[in-house]
């Protein structure tokens, strides 16, 4: 069963250093990992994915995450966090084989708190 | 949230009564989602559709319904069976393919006392 993992509930960093949010996956196949943001009564927004390839993937805003396909991880950075980063934000994984078809599954969701 | 319109952003009912949400989506995708946000526990499936007169159920689908007539709608009537149907709903929509990211609407926040 696919399943994702944030493993921190929320996250605080000063403003001009650098953040990360966890997140660790399952699935039976090969993932497709995404990241989100939501920002207070607002819909998601896609950040970036991971698909193949390089384990470096570059999105919106700054932000990159890494693949890891031996810790099964894919945690979300920034070099240099911005006080208009504080948001929530959401790790989903969907199975690249045929189990689970087209459904993603999300992480509980992480609060990123950046202060200034 | 562009492309993608839920309406309305907040609405309060009864108990006991039907609701509809509406979800329209200008982007030309294929497949519309519809998820239940609670506190602390992200983002749950209630039902998807991959292509216009067909959907299937998610995790939490009972006491749901959807219809899916057109390309760009996917309505969602919240029943009366729903034992605990106050939450933030999400509509999203994709490509088809696995790859592809979601789009999602603003959201409706339901209030039922």
């Amino acid at each position: 069963a696919q399943s994702v993992a944030q493993p921190e509930d929320q996250v605080n960093v000063a403003e001009g250093n650098p953040l990360t949010v966890k997140c660790t996956y399952s699935v039976s196949g090969n993932p497709y990992l995404f990241w989100y943001v939501q920002y207070p009564n607002r819909g998601l927004q896609f950040l970036l994915k991971y698909i193949t390839g390089d384990n470096l993937v570059k999105g919106s805003y700054g932000f990159e995450a890494e693949f890891n396909k031996s810790q099964t991880s894919f945690h979300l950075k920034k070099p240099s966090a911005l006080v208009s980063d504080s948001a929530l934000y959401f790790c989903a994984v969907r199975d690249s084989g045929n189990t689970g078809g087209f459904k993603t599954i999300f992480g509980a969701g992480t609060r990123l708190f950046v202060k200034a | 949230d562009g492309g993608i319109t839920q309406s309305p952003k907040y609405l309060f009912r009864k108990e006991g009564q039907n609701v509809t949400l509406s979800c329209e989506q200008n982007l030309n995708h294929d497949a519309m989602y519809w998820y239940r946000q609670d506190p602390g526990q992200g983002l749950r499936l209630i039902y998807y559709s991959q292509i216009v007169n067909d959907f299937q159920k998610g995790d939490i689908a009972e006491g749901y319904s959807v219809s899916r007539e057109k390309k760009e709608s996917f309505p969602l009537t919240v029943t009366s069976a729903q034992k605990n149907p106050t939450a933030f709903y999400l509509c999203a929509s994709s490509g088809t393919g696995r790859v592809n990211e979601q789009y999602f609407g603003p959201g409706t926040r339901l209030t039922v006392t």
